[in-house]
């Protein structure tokens, strides 16, 4: 079982449209946990950290479940530019761990 | 500052032959780490380096992979003999101090392609 997993995706939505991605992580020892984005042929960069409170960066909301081991990254109103490969990392003892991604098709 | 700079962005080879990936860090930052990422296993950590000192190496696959940091402005990651299966992209990414505020800085990858 991977440390970090996420929905396999891809996704392809219409412009306007919300979108969910869902991850999972094994390691209780996990500190902190991030949504990076990555664009084709691209590196990865961070888009948000997520708190357990949860937290909001415009049309980005992320949330954290520390007792179901669970983060999710909620899109609203979604725009050509947001199509991209979502990461979810999560962070412990300076090991940054990577899920594989989920895609996400922003279509006109 | 320019960021991570990473060379040579594009690298094919044939089996065998030698590899060498250079990384610069963003000046300041004590953390360098080197991933590598394919379609099948995603994004890898190999190692990670601390004030130019190998912390962790356990996701080096094995003796074939070395890699080094002689001083804080650079760093390499070598591999020899190289084979069909290292064929990836490579990061290094660089982060100042504590992890838990999660911005990595990443280069923009080196593409092998070993034949």
């Amino acid at each position: 079982r991977k440390e970090v997993e996420q929905d396999p995706g891809p996704f392809n939505v219409p412009e306007g449209a919300t979108v969910a991605f869902n991850c999972t992580y094994s390691n209780s020892a996990s500190q902190s946990f991030f949504w990076y984005r990555q664009d084709c042929r691209k590196e990865p960069k961070l888009l948000m950290s997520v708190y357990s409170s949860g937290n909001e960066d415009g049309r980005f909301t992320a949330q954290l479940n520390r007792a179901s081991q669970y983060i999710s990254l909620l899109i609203r109103d979604s725009k050509l530019s947001d199509s991209a490969t979502y990461l979810c990392v999560a962070y412990y003892g300076q090991n940054f761990v990577f899920g594989p991604g989920t895609r996400l098709s922003v279509l006109p | 500052d320019a960021g991570v700079i990473q060379s040579p962005r594009h690298e094919v080879t044939e089996m065998g032959q030698e590899v060498t990936l250079r990384c610069k860090p963003i000046s300041g930052h004590d953390y360098l780490f080197w991933y590598r990422q394919t379609m099948m296993r995603g994004l890898e950590l190999l190692i990670y380096f601390n004030n130019n000192v190998p912390i962790d190496d356990s996701g080096m696959p094995e003796d074939r992979f070395s890699a080094k940091m002689p001083n804080a402005s650079f760093s390499t990651l070598k591999i020899q003999p190289s084979e069909p299966r290292d064929s990836a992209v490579y990061f290094c990414a660089t982060l100042s101090g504590r992890g838990d505020t999660g911005e990595l800085f990443f280069g923009e990858g080196s593409r092998l392609t070993v034949l």
